[in-house]
């Protein structure tokens, strides 16, 4: 199957700051997502993004299928950011996530 | 409202006690999954099912039964749940199968097996 790591594993930022969070995959994909794990457990889709850049609100995301990353952008941080943001890829209809990356925004 | 529902939420039992995790989407979805989410190894998939009647192994299948038969509904099927498998069980459907839909997720049930 497909390896998708994620880097930083965490991150602790002041409200305000900027972020990058990265996502590589092993292979050739047209199908990354991207989701926010709250810190009540609940899994929400930030988004699909399988080429190119797509912005929603604060948030950004821009991949690099042919050298296979993404990259999700966190500007000016609020503490309601907080939780782990996962990016998936899909082989077939089977999906691989990464491990995380566990955000927390302090006051 | 769109949503996917899983019950129970929280379950304690003993090895060896046959279970079932409902799952159900109001969405009318084809694709429909099963995750396992454990510390430090994020979400696995255990089985995912591309319309009724039609399911597929994930990564973690071992121990674990599913099945199809209704399009809105996609049971977890634990014969004899042993300690290996408490974890926190997450349910997914998206409108299409192939990873190029997006997924919704239920509120996840978390499991304890003693």
């Amino acid at each position: 199957g497909i390896q998708v790591e994620q880097s930083p594993p965490d991150l602790i930022l002041q409200e305000g700051a900027n972020s990058t969070l990265r996502c590589n995959f092993s292979d050739s994909v047209n199908n990354l997502q991207w989701f926010h794990q709250n810190p009540w457990g609940q899994l929400i889709n930030l988004f699909y993004i399988p080429s190119g850049t797509k912005q929603n609100g604060r948030l950004s995301a821009t991949t690099v299928a042919t050298e296979r990353y993404s990259l999700l952008y966190i500007s000016s941080s609020q503490t309601t950011d907080s939780g782990v943001y996962f990016c998936a890829v899909a082989e077939g209809n089977q999906f691989y996530f990464g491990t995380g990356t566990s955000l927390t925004v302090i006051p | 409202e769109a949503q996917v529902t899983q019950n129970p939420r929280y379950l304690i039992t003993v090895t060896g006690k046959k279970l079932t995790v409902t799952c159900s989407q109001n969405m009318n979805h084809e694709y429909m999954s099963w995750y396992r989410q454990d510390p430090g190894l994020g979400l696995r998939q255990i089985y995912y099912s591309m319309n009724v009647e039609v399911t597929d192994k994930g990564d973690v299948p071992e121990g674990y039964k599913v099945s199809r038969k209704e399009k809105r509904n996609f049971p977890l099927i634990l014969e004899s749940p042993s300690p290996n498998q408490t974890s926190l069980y997450f349910c997914a459907s998206s409108l299409l199968a192939g990873g190029t839909d997006t997924q919704y997720f239920g509120p996840g049930t978390r499991l304890t097996v003693l």
